[in-house]
């Protein structure tokens, strides 16, 4: 099936840890970006990346790592630095690097931190 | 820059009623483009659709329908005879020419259709 995976769906972790973030696509999309989204709230973007090897800070970007090594993963890493980081995580693929192709998105990532 | 404002925080009506959920844009390019999105309970945002600043034609897609008004900035989306089933977070979003590959979004409406 063509899509995209996050795993796992529900993740815990105690503060102070690091904690990564799987997405993965068989979409053969170019652009794959990370949301994150706290409850009654819109999506703020944290990092996109348009091409392989290559990656941007998006608003958000402050406590969170990712890298671009293939076309098909773009692993989100939430660091002990990251103030607040119990949220929904969302991954998202467009077909192109420019804005106008709309987003697929994963099923997203419940993290909690205690 | 561009900005969108989704005005309309909750909505709640009875199945079988028409509603409207507004989205206003704001940027300053002439080349741009704008999406509505669904959230259902499970998450996962689903594409709805996609018009370009050059294309102001309105569509229909089933009980769906979105009307595009550049003179107000506008992209609001109808859904006709609602059914329990459309409950769900519906997001607009926009982008630009010049914005790299970024989507600006609303902060959402939550529509409750109620049996």
């Amino acid at each position: 099936d063509g899509g995209i995976t996050q795993s796992p769906k529900y993740l815990f972790r105690k503060e102070g840890q690091n904690v990564t973030l799987s997405c993965e696509q068989n979409l053969n999309h170019d652009a794959m970006y990370w949301y994150r989204q706290d409850p009654g709230q819109g999506l703020r973007l944290i990092y996109y990346s348009q091409i392989v090897n290559d990656f941007q800070k998006g608003d958000i970007a402050e406590g969170y790592s990712v890298s671009r090594e293939k076309k098909e993963s773009f692993p989100l890493t939430v660091t002990s630095a990251q103030k607040n980081p119990t949220a929904f995580y969302l991954c998202a693929t467009a077909f192109g690097g420019t804005s106008s192709y709309e987003q697929y998105f994963g099923p997203g990532t419940r993290l909690t931190v205690t | 820059a561009q900005k969108v404002t989704q005005a309309q925080t909750e909505i709640s009506v009875v199945e079988k009623e028409d509603v409207t959920l507004d989205c206003v844009y704001e940027t300053r390019d002439t080349t741009y483009y704008l999406f509505w999105y669904k959230q259902p309970p499970s998450g996962e945002l689903v594409f709805l659709i996609r018009r370009n600043s050059f294309d102001e034609q309105n569509e229909i897609s089933g009980r769906y329908s979105w009307n595009f008004q550049k003179s107000t900035s506008s992209f609001n989306f109808t859904i006709t005879a609602s059914q329990v089933v459309d409950s769900a977070v519906y997001f607009c979003a926009a982008s630009t020419w010049t914005n790299a590959g970024k989507s600006t979004f609303g902060d959402g409406t939550t529509l409750t259709v109620k049996p």
